[in-house]
């Protein structure tokens, strides 16, 4: 089964800071990687899929890279309401799984 | 618009089941599958497994494997989770979540609280 960790465990900053969140897979999920935004009591919301791609409705300050086993979430510069937690997804093709990482919270300074 | 709305909040005692509704609207149903995905409370996210609303194909994770059911309704536009032999450890929100693409759920359900407790 392939392991999702995600770094740090807690980001805290500030507004208009930048802030780079880090993926690693335990083996390649080449680029079937998502990232995900849940604040409490909420659902989670669809940022990134297939590793770089914004969903819709997005916006442009989120951005995701990678490929293989190393992925990046970066929020180009914070704005309040993007203080929460992150979690990024991979899915497996054999057998066909999907797993969640533990999830980055990112807080105010 | 799409909608995924789940049934309500249900407390269990351990050893019994629950089945959770997930009735979509705003789009084709048989046009995309959905998953089920759970939440203990203050952990993480927690992939349950999925069924294809096109022709009722389903993968479950292995550690909920001879559990866990899941079934849709397509006169309805309706997806089911049934969680059978409740334990504690299966107190959570569990999520319904519409597929979008290779690996990612662009629409979620508002969320069910399943409590199992003595």
């Amino acid at each position: 089964e392939i392991v999702l960790t995600q770094s740090p465990a807690t980001l805290s900053l500030s507004p208009g800071e930048r802030a780079t969140l880090s993926c690693r897979a335990s083996q390649s999920v080449s680029s079937y990687l998502a990232w995900y935004q849940q604040k409490p009591g909420q659902a989670p919301r669809l940022l990134i899929y297939d590793a770089s791609n914004r969903a819709t409705g997005i916006p442009a300050r989120f951005s995701g890279s990678g490929s293989g086993t190393d992925f990046t979430l970066t929020i180009s510069s914070l704005e309040p309401e993007d203080f929460a937690v992150y979690y990024c997804q991979q899915r497996s093709n054999w057998p066909r799984s999907f797993t969640f990482g533990p999830g980055t919270k990112v807080d105010i300074k | 618009q799409v909608q995924l709305v789940q049934s309500g909040a249900e407390v269990k005692k351990p050893g019994a089941s629950v089945k959770v509704s997930c009735k979509a609207s705003g789009y084709t149903f048989t046009s995309y599958g959905i998953s089920w995905v759970r939440q203990a409370p203050g952990q993480g996210l927690e992939w349950m497994g999925w069924i294809s609303a096109y022709n009722g194909n389903t993968n479950y994770a292995q550690k909920l494997q001879g559990r866990v059911t899941m079934t849709t309704d397509t006169s309805t536009s309706t997806a089911y989770m049934e969680l059978r032999s409740l334990r504690s450890d299966d107190t959570a929100v569990y999520y319904c979540a519409r597929d979008f693409g290779s690996v990612a759920y662009d629409y979620w359900g508002q969320g069910t609280l399943v409590t199992v407790s003595s």
